[in-house]
């Protein structure tokens, strides 16, 4: 089956300093990724929706300018936290979907765990 | 605004049969999936309804009503493995994004 990469799988960082995430779709071509977070035993909630060579969308209360998402090419999406703070400590996972999928599915990467100390 | 209802814990022994509910409010609704996700893990996909009725594949079935704005998922013969957090999501929008509900956790004793 088609995998979803991340990277890095975890990241301790100091307040103030910039995280950047990249989500990759290893043997397929996604036109569209979806960027999530997770705090524990919680729910996946989405964030923005990534378009290759456009604008990212993003969720109402979603800051565009603290979480800057770039889709530059049909295998690679990359989600920047800014000037990090404690409360963006987070569980982020990405998923992308492949042309030859049915509709309600996307494939998962296996998340980035990101610690703001 | 979106919203997917479900309980947020289940348990059951194993081999036995449970079912997780899930009842949503969502505009511009395709589809329902369900997915699995073990701590720590990522989600990983179960199946997904478009139309009325139930979706079977090997252990585990899923059922939607549309006009019921409803949907469970069917889990038999319980195995350990299959403790894990169970979500159902809304396929809606012209993105075609999904909207997760917020989980149930399923405990299988011994």
């Amino acid at each position: 089956g088609a995998v979803v990469s991340q990277h890095p799988s975890r990241v301790i960082c100091k307040s103030g300093t910039s995280v950047k995430i990249e989500c990759r779709s290893l043997d397929f071509q996604a036109t569209t990724m979806f960027w999530y977070r997770q705090f524990p035993k919680k729910s996946l909630m989405l964030m923005a929706t990534s378009n290759e060579g456009s604008k990212a969308t993003y969720e109402q209360g979603v800051e565009k300018d603290k979480f800057l998402i770039n889709h530059a090419s049909l295998t690679l999406s990359t989600l920047t936290v800014t000037s990090a703070h404690p409360e963006d400590s987070s569980f982020y996972i990405c998923s992308a979907k492949d042309a030859g999928q049915g509709a309600g599915e996307q494939y998962f990467g296996p998340g980035t765990r990101l610690t703001v100390t | 605004g979106q919203s997917l209802e479900q309980p947020s814990e289940v348990t059951a022994v194993e081999g036995a049969i449970v079912q997780i509910n899930c009842t949503y409010q969502t505009s511009g609704f395709y589809g329902l999936s369900w997915y699995q996700q073990h701590d720590g893990g990522a989600p990983t996909f179960l199946s997904y309804n478009a139309l009325d009725g139930l979706e079977e594949t090997g252990r585990f079935s899923s059922f939607l009503s549309r006009s019921d704005s409803y949907g469970y998922l069917l889990l038999q013969e319980l195995q350990m493995k299959d403790s894990a957090s169970y979500f159902c999501a809304a396929l809606s929008g012209s993105a075609r994004q999904l909207t997760f509900g917020s989980g149930t956790q399923l405990t299988v004793l011994p």
